[in-house]
């Protein structure tokens, strides 16, 4: 199915542990994004990257890293996980001329 | 990008219209407007956006005002799956690579049988 992945679905793990999501598409869009909804259900951007280079940097602590290997991934990696850190963390993709944009089904992190 | 107010919640009959109003009253001439909705657990999903006509599509139609400063997403026969957070959300342009979007607090629409 043509679609945007992401993996884990559920990440449960201590605080001060390193971890990463995974995402992937395979719709040939060449822009991804990383979204964060809180428990509050706010959802904010945080990542954006087109053609594997960085276009949005919001106010995210540098213990967020995202990494691009390819035009179809976009991956998270998130060090020293604070409690704060808990929440749904969201994939997207678009083509860049459209405003469309495809969101994962989630990945729900929680620090403990 | 304008903000955007949208009632906190709105309740539906199954099989009736459900009208959800948006407020963007300092939207400016190269804003448009998007709708999205989050189905409880899921990611959320594109329906619709306009930046001064009326639009329609498979899925719902969006009336803007003829001044902008308003509009309403038209879901024609709602039907239980059709519960879900509604975004409303003003942004400048329809594409580029900078594009990103601001999601508010939404409208819970809770279709009813």
């Amino acid at each position: 199915d043509t679609a945007v992945s992401q993996t884990p679905k559920y990440l449960v793990t201590q605080m001060g542990n390193d971890k990463s999501i995974k995402c992937e598409q395979n719709l040939g869009h060449d822009t991804m994004y990383w979204y964060k909804q809180d428990s509050k259900k706010f959802l904010k951007i945080m990542f954006s990257y087109n053609n594997k280079e960085l276009i949005i940097n919001e106010t995210v602590p540098n213990r967020f890293s995202p990494k691009s290997p390819d035009k179809a991934h976009l991956n998270l990696h998130i060090n020293s996980l604070e409690l704060g850190d808990s929440a749904v963390y969201f994939c997207a993709s678009r083509y860049m001329r459209d405003p469309e944009q495809f969101f994962g089904p989630g990945t729900r992190l929680t620090v403990l | 990008d304008a903000k955007t107010t949208q009632p906190p919640s709105m309740d539906c009959a199954e099989g009736r219209a459900a009208n959800l109003p948006c407020n963007h009253s300092t939207i400016s001439g190269n804003e448009y407007v998007y709708w999205y909705r989050q189905i409880h657990s899921q990611g959320p999903q594109y329906i619709i956006h306009g930046l001064k006509n009326n639009e329609t599509n498979e899925m719902a139609s969006l009336i803007i005002t003829e001044d902008r400063k308003s509009s309403t997403l038209i879901l024609p026969h709602a039907t239980l799956r059709d519960t879900a957070v509604y975004y409303c959300i003003v942004r400048e342009g329809s594409g580029g690579s900078n594009y990103k979007l601001t999601f508010g607090k939404g409208t819970l629409l809770t279709v009813n049988p």
